[in-house]
């Protein structure tokens, strides 16, 4: 079974702070995702990587950037927390599109980490 | 960029009944699309999905079809049970290297006894 663990599943931060959000697959997968889930406005994808040290922006990138130093883990980062980053932070992994031949691999997501900025 | 629209936002069906969830979608080059079930405290997990060039897929008593003209596809749930309760989220994509999914907002359904 794919697995991907989020290193904190509740975290309080104070506005400003730097603030560091892990995720780990075991699945040897290419691709990684980092979404937020906010009532009301689903899931939004932040950011995401196709490979090591590769990076692209996703639909809310403002305020947020990542690290991809080796394939099985993706960290988010937060330079200063603020009050409208409080917010459920989901972390997805998939395969090469091509992998599988259809063209598409599915999505793996972890448990999530609550993140609340005070 | 895709926009993914869902309804309705909260369903609540008695057990036994059928519940139907739509979605529309914006970009008519997408030609991928899952359906996502997020028990409480979990992460979102596949349940179904369904490609461009065919119009229905079924696995037991979930289904789910696709009107590419129309832009829409739903999710059909049959002889619902109480642990179907839970939120359900479609998406779309363009099939590619990373496979970047546009969501819906989401459906909370409840199945009441």
């Amino acid at each position: 079974d794919v697995k991907v663990t989020q290193s904190s599943r509740y975290l309080v931060k104070r506005t400003g702070e730097k603030v560091f959000l892990e995720c780990v697959q075991d699945m040897d997968h290419e691709n990684m995702f980092w979404y937020r889930q906010d009532p009301g406005l689903g899931l939004r994808l932040i950011y995401f990587s196709y490979d090591v040290k590769m990076k692209e922006k996703g639909d809310i990138p403002e305020g947020y950037s990542v690290s991809r130093e080796k394939k099985e883990r993706f960290s988010l980062i937060l330079e200063s927390a603020s009050t409208n980053q409080t917010s459920m932070y989901l972390c997805a992994s998939s395969a090469y599109a091509g992998t599988s031949g259809s063209g598409v691999d599915t999505q793996y997501f972890g448990p999530g980490t609550r993140l609340t900025v005070l | 960029g895709e926009n993914v629209e869902q309804h309705p936002s909260t369903l609540s069906v008695q057990e036994g009944d059928s519940a139907v969830i739509k979605c529309t979608y914006s970009d008519s080059a997408s030609n991928y699309f899952p359906w996502y079930k997020q028990e409480l405290g979990k992460g979102p997990q596949l349940i179904i999905d369904i490609r461009s060039n065919v119009g229905e897929k079924k696995d037991q008593r979930i289904a789910v079809t696709l009107n590419k003209t129309a832009k829409h596809f739903s999710l059909h749930i049959t002889e619902t049970q109480p642990e179907d309760s839970a939120v359900y989220f479609c998406a779309a994509s363009i099939t590619g290297t990373a496979s970047k999914l546009t969501f819906g907002t989401g459906t909370r359904l409840q199945v009441t006894l």
